[in-house]
């Protein structure tokens, strides 16, 4: 069965600063589709960026980026120049492409905070 | 609207009563997903509607729990007999057909169920 790990629970950063988020994942597919997505305490899932395995170059958009490591089944996503509105809970998330499949697995997340 | 509504944003009802929630998913997409989130954790699967296709609902916890989706769009959740152990974040998301879009599903702003 697939699974998604985020073993930090909680993360602080200073605002202007980089932090890394981390996340791995179990499959035996190869080929899937990898998210993370941003909860505020608005409550509202926001995807922040998406990375298809079968692409080796790595995701980014704006100061989000990504380091997808597919042997080692880790995609972990980094954040530059971190600013407040940056806090929020971080969930990583997992899809097979395979016909039929539809199913997401999430991580449990990690709470990041931006200290001013 | 562009994104997917909920309704309403907050319940709050009194044990044993029934309570029913709505999902407005974006026009055109054909899948539909009801999560439900507890208190500072992840996302916990729910059901899945796909088109015209049977449910999947190996997700809803007993059976005071069932949805619907009428004419592929408008999906209620319905909890029967409410029970404090059913307040959560209930978490709505639809996506495109197949592998449109990249897979990613699109999140409603949730709906905060407290049962007193």
């Amino acid at each position: 069965a697939q699974t998604v790990t985020q073993s930090q629970p909680e993360m602080s950063v200073q605002e202007a600063e980089t932090v890394t988020l981390s996340c791995t994942y179990d499959t035996s597919e190869s080929d899937y589709y990898l998210f993370w997505y941003k909860q505020p305490p608005s409550r509202q899932m926001i995807l922040v960026i998406r990375q298809e395995a079968y692409k080796q170059q790595n995701a980014t958009e704006n100061r989000f980026s990504v380091n997808f490591q597919k042997a080692a089944k880790s995609f972990s996503l980094k954040i530059s120049d971190s600013q407040l509105g940056d806090a929020a809970m971080y969930f990583c998330a997992y899809r097979a492409t395979t016909s039929g499949t539809y199913k997401y697995i999430f991580g449990t997340g990690t709470r990041l905070k931006v200290l001013a | 609207g562009a994104g997917v509504s909920q309704s309403p944003s907050n319940k709050v009802t009194e044990k044993g009563k029934d309570v029913e929630l709505r999902c407005d998913p974006i026009s055109g997409h054909t899948a539909l997903y009801w999560y439900r989130q507890s208190l500072g954790q992840g996302l916990e699967f729910l059901i899945y509607f796909q088109g015209n296709s049977a449910p999947d609902k190996s997700g809803l916890p007993s059976d005071r729990f069932s949805a619907e989706r009428t004419g592929g769009s408008v999906s209620t959740l319905t909890i029967q007999r409410t029970q404090q152990e059913d307040s959560a974040v209930y978490l709505c998301a639809s996506r495109p057909p197949g592998l449109a879009g990249g897979g990613t599903q699109y999140f409603g702003p949730g709906t905060r169920l407290t049962v007193l």
